[in-house]
């Protein structure tokens, strides 16, 4: 999976709690990407960063959080937790395109499964 | 940001037989990329074309691309059990910072 780990690989946590999870890369790859897939729905964006410290929203931001601190970690945090964030999370990475944006492939890492009760 | 909208949502085949999955997307693009994922896993890339080509391959896989239409196609020609998958286009803009994935086309081939 192009040097992409997630963890952890499966979490059930209990609504309220906070939950963090990681994304780690050994590419040194600029675009981190966090998505959540849910049947019927495809990949949704949550959140995604384009350099240390630079992040921006997606199209499902509400309740989620991220930081980036360094190039290869991008945590992903839910505050606290609820039943409609049960979900399968995937981490992706890209390069800088030739134009300055991420219009490059995506690697994906291979995925968190989240139960929320 | 543009989303790919991808049609069929699903596709049902036999083995040795061919596919066809469609995208279109909105606006102007610098590139379309197609991907796969099979159950459980994260998505693969499978193959890009650039916005000033019409047609491109990779084995058994043949992406076209209509700027026109604002469409692309991907034909997987000859197919096997082991393309069973989801498949989903992803339209890049050029300077652009994110890439919205469609719902995307399950394709189930039958042995």
């Amino acid at each position: 999976d192009a040097g992409i780990t997630q963890s952890p690989r499966h979490k059930v946590t209990e609504t309220g709690t906070p939950v963090t999870l990681r994304c780690h890369q050994t590419e040194n790859h600029r675009y981190m990407y966090w998505y959540r897939q849910d049947p019927g729905h495809g990949l949704r964006l949550i959140h995604y960063s384009y350099g240390v410290k630079d992040t921006d929203k997606g199209e499902v931001s509400d309740g989620y959080s991220v930081s980036r601190s360094k190039t290869e970690d991008f945590l992903l945090t839910l505050e606290s937790a609820t039943s409609s964030q049960t979900s399968v999370y995937f981490c992706a990475i890209s390069e800088l395109g030739v134009s300055g944006g991420a219009e490059n492939e995506q690697f994906f890492g291979p995925g968190t499964r989240l139960t929320v009760l | 940001s543009q989303q790919g909208e991808e049609d069929p949502q699903a596709l049902s085949i036999q083995e040795g037989e061919n596919a066809t999955m469609n995208c279109s997307y909105k606006t102007s693009i610098n590139n379309l990329q197609w991907y796969r994922q099979n159950s459980g896993r994260g998505l693969v890339h499978l193959i890009l074309i650039r916005s000033n080509e019409r047609e491109k391959h990779s084995g058994r896989l043949r992406v076209t691309l209509d700027t026109s239409k604002k469409s692309s196609s991907l034909l997987i020609t000859a197919s096997r059990a082991a393309d069973t998958a989801s498949y989903f286009c992803a339209p890049s803009v050029a300077g652009g910072f994110k890439t919205i994935f469609g719902a995307g086309t399950r394709l189930f081939v039958k042995a």
